[in-house]
């Protein structure tokens, strides 16, 4: 069975950093794209960023770009958010997905305030 | 930044038939924008129920089925139970970027 499971959410001022993790159990992680989803509360799902399989490709939300970095340790099966400059609007549950069949974690939470 | 738009929300009866349908404000929705469906129930992860237009997961029930309808992604709740209600959404891909649509509240009734 495949399991997704994020962690590194908390509390941050704005203006700080938080890097999140991704580990996916189970399947190759090397065959697949990963995504990252973020749901502010009581708001719809917004596409954050994606990577492809080998890491060279990646795709970001105009909002993050500059702020946000995606990256994959396909060795450790791991997928990361490095999150920079954040803002109140940014606060989220963010969620990891793999692609191909979209196999989802239960989500970490970022809450951005002073 | 394209715009994927859902009904806001839809009320089906137990047993009843539904479709829910995805647009694109750039055009047809086609299989290259490799369609998926989502189901979040308040308080939990989004599971996905259909993906590249029509595939199912093991988890899918067999009530759903996704499918290009009249330039949109649809999905076709077949049978609808009580569980079913929930908030659905659909997901385009643009040459490597992603958009969610705003969601579909279901109402089972």
């Amino acid at each position: 069975e495949v399991q997704v499971v994020e962690s590194g959410g908390g509390l941050v001022q704005p203006g700080g950093s938080l890097r999140l993790s991704c580990a996916v159990s189970g399947s190759t992680f090397i065959n697949y794209w990963m995504t990252w989803v973020r749901q502010a509360p009581g708001k719809g799902l917004e596409w954050v960023a994606n990577i492809n399989r080998d890491g060279g490709e990646k795709y970001y939300v105009d909002s993050v770009k500059g702020r946000f970095t995606i990256s994959r340790d396909n060795a450790k099966n791991s997928l990361y958010l490095q999150m920079n400059s954040l803002r109140a609007e940014d606060m989220a549950v963010y969620y990891c997905m793999r692609g191909s069949g979209g196999v989802w974690g239960k989500g970490t939470t970022v809450t951005v305030s002073s | 930044q394209a715009v994927v738009t859902q009904e806001p929300s839809l009320t089906v009866s137990p047993g009843g038939t539904v479709t829910l349908t995805c647009g694109s404000s750039t055009g047809a929705v086609t299989s290259g924008h490799w369609p998926y469906w989502f189901q979040q129930k308040p308080g939990q992860a989004p599971r996905t129920l259909i993906w590249d237009t029509t595939n199912k997961n093991s988890w899918t029930p067999a009530r759903f089925s996704g499918s290009l309808l009249g330039g949109k992604a649809a999905l076709t709740l077949s049978g609808a139970q009580p569980e079913d209600e929930a908030d659905y959404y659909c997901f385009l891909s643009y040459s490597g970027t992603w958009v969610f649509g705003g969601g579909t509240k279901l109402t089972v009734l």
